[in-house]
């Protein structure tokens, strides 16, 4: 089955760095859109980053524009997030998830959670 | 980047209905639709509609959902103590090239 497993979060301090990961499997990587949207405590979801399955259409929010860097590794199956000067309202759990071509986003991770403090 | 506005909460009785709304533009939910997922306390959320008005696999037929205009709602029907939750609308917002998600709407049951 689709499995989406995010790691990397943690807590730092504001202006440092943090990459996250998601490794996937139960499906064709290669193939498929992926996103990272993030949810402050108590909050609710906020879209943060595209990119298409070949890599070349990346997207991203406003609010970490710059910042943030969305990357894949198709022949690992793997998602990235490399966050830079970060802020502490980037605190929050960072969800990778799959989005098969123009549809929707409809396979979901367990979330890492990321503190700027 | 502007949001889908969704109402805060709606509360409904047991084995009623409930409807929530969400209202976009053109460039939005206007143009490709919303989809809607549901997020339980403590859990990732989950896809219940998706744009082009199917259900993903597994889904219980009491949750479907509408689009009028730049206006999309989602009709759950005969109403469980397991659909407390939260419920997003979500669209990809082609002006913005962003995805875009609603506030989020708490029901309560």
């Amino acid at each position: 089955q689709v499995q989406l497993v995010e790691s990397g979060g943690g807590v730092v301090q504001p202006g440092g760095s943090l990459r996250l990961s998601c490794a996937t499997s139960g499906f064709t990587f290669s193939k498929s859109y992926m996103h990272w949207v993030r949810q402050a405590p108590g909050k609710g979801l906020e879209w943060v980053a595209f990119i298409r399955d070949d890599g070349v259409a990346i997207y991203y929010a406003d609010s970490v524009e710059g910042r943030f860097t969305i990357s894949r590794d198709n022949s690992e199956n793997m998602l990235f997030l490399q966050m830079n000067s970060l802020r502490p309202d980037d605190t929050a759990v960072y969800y990778c998830a799959k989005e098969p071509p123009a549809r929707d986003l409809d396979h979901w991770g367990q979330g890492t959670l990321v503190t700027v403090s | 980047q502007a949001g889908l506005t969704q109402p805060p909460s709606v509360s409904e009785a047991l084995r009623q209905t409930a409807t929530v709304t969400c209202t976009g533009n053109s460039d939005n939910v206007g143009g490709q639709g919303a989809a809607w997922l549901q997020q339980h306390q403590g859990q990732p959320p989950k896809l219940l509609w998706y744009r082009d008005n199917t259900r993903p696999s597994g889904i219980s037929e009491r949750f479907s959902a509408s689009r009028s205009g730049n206006k999309a709602s989602l009709t759950i029907t005969g109403l469980q103590p397991e659909d407390e939750a939260d419920y997003y609308c979500s669209a990809w917002d082609d002006s913005l090239n962003a995805w875009l998600f609603g506030g989020g709407t708490r029901l309560t049951v």
